[in-house]
Order: C-alpha cells, then structure tokens, then sequence
C-alpha cells in the first residue's frame, strides 16, 4: 500500500514556542493530505484539508492562525503549532487518500506533542 | 448532524470470537472503514466495504447493510496483539472520512 510518513513521532516543546510537524507521501503524489488531532481515549477529529498550492481548508472551531498548513508540493504537506501552550499537547496524525482510488486513507505515524 | 455509534469498549477471551458493531447516519455514503488502532500508534487499515454484504479477510470480517445504516467488524480466534481500539469511519458525500469514536477491545487470557 501506498506509505506516509510524518515526523517528529514525539516532541516536547517549551510554552510559547513552534513547532512544525511534516507529513509526506513516499511513493506516491497527493494533491489533498488531512490533518487530525486525537486526544486520549477519543476518535479522531479533523482539523484541516490540506490542499497542494492553495490554502488549507479548516473545521469550524480550528484556529487557522495557531495551526498553520503548508502544502507547498504534491509529496509534502507540514503543520505548524504556533505560541504553543500545554493545552495544545496532543497526538496530531496526518492522512493521505489512496492514488488508486479515492477511498481508502493511509495515515502517518502520528506525531506526540508535549507542551511544558 | 452525522453521526457513527459503536460500543466504548468490550472484553473477550483469547481463542474466541468478539463482534464489534457499528451504527451510521451519515450525508450520503462511499463506503465504510475498520480500522485498528493501538495506543500510541496511527491507524491502520482492516477493511472497506462499499456494498451489502460480508468481506472476509483472514481472521477478520467485515459486514454492512447499507439499508440499517450497520456495519460489524468480526474477530476470530483473538490473540492478545488484537487487543486495541477499533474505529469505524464513513466516508461521506463529499468524500470526506466520519469517524465513531472507536471500541477499545480488551484481550483476556
């Protein structure tokens, strides 16, 4: 199947700082990637399309402004937590829909976010 | 609004069989996903279905009717590797994936 790969896998950052989180596509190009925050024992909630040379698209309620995407080519696609704080701690997951098909979604590791 | 119900958690013994459901109302439908995830860890693919019916996949099974809005994710002799979180997601309309909030499946020997 089609490979993701996102990192960091874990970071721990200091209150007020950024940090940039990259997920790319390796063997194959993807125009839309999507970014997901999961907390503890919760689904997977759905913060952002990406979209390949355009603006994300963001969910009601996700502050485009603290979590900036950058989709500046079809195999790389990054997240930027900004003036992070503890509350944003959380494990960030990005995903990509298969090429073949425009169903099945292949995720990243995901990423561990500490904020201290 | 959408929605995708399944069960919070549940337990089975090693060796048997444990049926994990699932429950949708969803804008529209391009198939459903089961998904297996363990703590810490991204998603990983167990199956799709986009038509009525039962998809067997080794120990795994998936089944849905599209008509009930129901799917089931079916485990045969469980191991204790099986013991994670199971999410169910449907891809709606516009493509996009809804997820349940997952079943977190506990093995006992």
């Amino acid at each position: 199947g089609a490979v993701v790969s996102q990192h960091p896998s874990r970071v721990i950052c200091k209150s007020g700082t950024s940090v940039k989180i990259e997920c790319r596509s390796l063997d194959f190009q993807a125009t839309t990637m999507f970014w997901y925050r999961q907390f503890p024992k919760q689904s997977l909630m759905l913060m952002a399309t990406s979209n390949e040379g355009s603006k994300a698209t963001y969910e009601q309620g996700v502050e485009k402004d603290k979590f900036l995407i950058n989709h500046a080519s079809l195999t790389l696609s990054t997240l930027t937590v900004t003036s992070a704080h503890p509350e944003d701690s959380s494990f960030y997951i990005c995903s990509a829909h298969s090429p073949d098909s425009n169903t099945e979604a292949f995720f990243g590791q995901g990423t561990r976010l500490t904020v201290v | 609004g959408q929605n995708i119900d399944q069960p919070t958690e549940m337990t089975a013994t090693e060796g048997a069989i444990v049926q994990i459901n699932c429950t949708y109302q969803t804008s529209g439908f391009n198939g459903l996903f089961w998904y297996q995830q363990h703590a810490g860890e991204a998603p990983t693919f167990l199956s799709y279905n986009v038509l009525d019916g039962l998809e067997e996949k080794g120990r795994f099974s998936s089944f849905l009717s599209r008509s009930k809005g129901y799917s089931y994710l079916l485990l045969k002799e469980l191991q204790m590797k099986d013991s994670a979180s199971y999410l169910c997601a449907v891809l709606d309309s516009n493509y996009q994936l809804i997820w349940g909030a997952g079943t977190k499946l506990i093995i006992k020997p």
